[in-house]
């Protein structure tokens, strides 16, 4: 099946630094992807959805200039969160849309990017 | 009232048994609707993939969607430790553009050998 690959899948900052990560489709074009975060034992809240060549779409309560998105060509995003402080240390998720003909538009998930900032 | 309910469990059965999977929604927009299973500190795995209304077999798994009813199923036949997870079920309005998932918070489910 299709893969998404996310780098890194885990990461220590210091509180003030900026991380990013990065989101790849590795064997198919993906003109939408989708970022999230997971708290411990709590399901998937959607960030923001990336679309290719123009700027991201957040939802409401997600800081933009925290959390930038950038998704310059059609088979990488990146999400970099800026100046980090322990409260952003979570599990973010990318996902991306199979957009190739008959592909039924089927969203796959990358593993993850543990973030901790101490 | 939340656009998809699931019920977080957890839930415990024996090896072989079946397990049976549930999501309400309340947007009768939705008309693309998914099954993910995620294992501990990993990225969700997509399982089953269905639209409109129907069953969907594949192997052990069957997906079913009662539209009329707002009420999504997920099966597991012959369950086997391995299908320790947390199962998400996700649904979205289209299946173009920049449509969102919708997610359940996720059944944990526990196949004791």
């Amino acid at each position: 099946g299709a893969v998404v690959s996310q780098h890194p899948s885990w990461v220590i900052c210091k509180s003030g630094t900026s991380v990013k990560i990065e989101c790849r489709s590795l064997d198919f074009q993906a003109t939408t992807m989708f970022w999230y975060r997971q708290f411990p034992k709590q399901s998937l809240m959607l960030m923001a959805t990336s679309n290719e060549g123009s700027k991201a779409t957040y939802e409401q309560g997600v800081e933009k200039d925290k959390f930038l998105i950038n998704h310059a060509s059609l088979t990488l995003s990146t999400l970099t969160v800026t100046s980090a402080h322990p409260e952003d240390s979570s599990f973010y998720i990318c996902s991306a849309r199979d957009s190739t003909q008959g592909a039924g538009n089927t969203i796959y998930f990358g593993e993850g990017s543990w973030l901790t900032v101490v | 009232q939340k656009e998809v309910e699931q019920d977080p469990g957890p839930l415990s059965v024996p090896e072989g048994a079946i397990v049976s999977l549930n999501c309400t929604y309340s947007n009768s927009a939705f008309q693309y609707f998914m099954w993910y299973r995620q294992y501990s500190r990993k990225g969700p795995e997509l399982l089953m993939y269905t639209y409109s209304s129907g069953n969907k077999e594949d192997g052990r798994f069957t997906a079913q969607v009662d539209k009329s009813s707002k009420y999504i199923s997920l099966f597991i036949r012959d369950s086997q430790p391995s299908d320790s997870a947390t199962y998400l079920c996700a649904m979205s309005a289209g299946e173009g553009g920049s449509e969102k998932l919708v997610f359940g918070k996720g059944t944990k489910l526990t196949v004791n050998p």
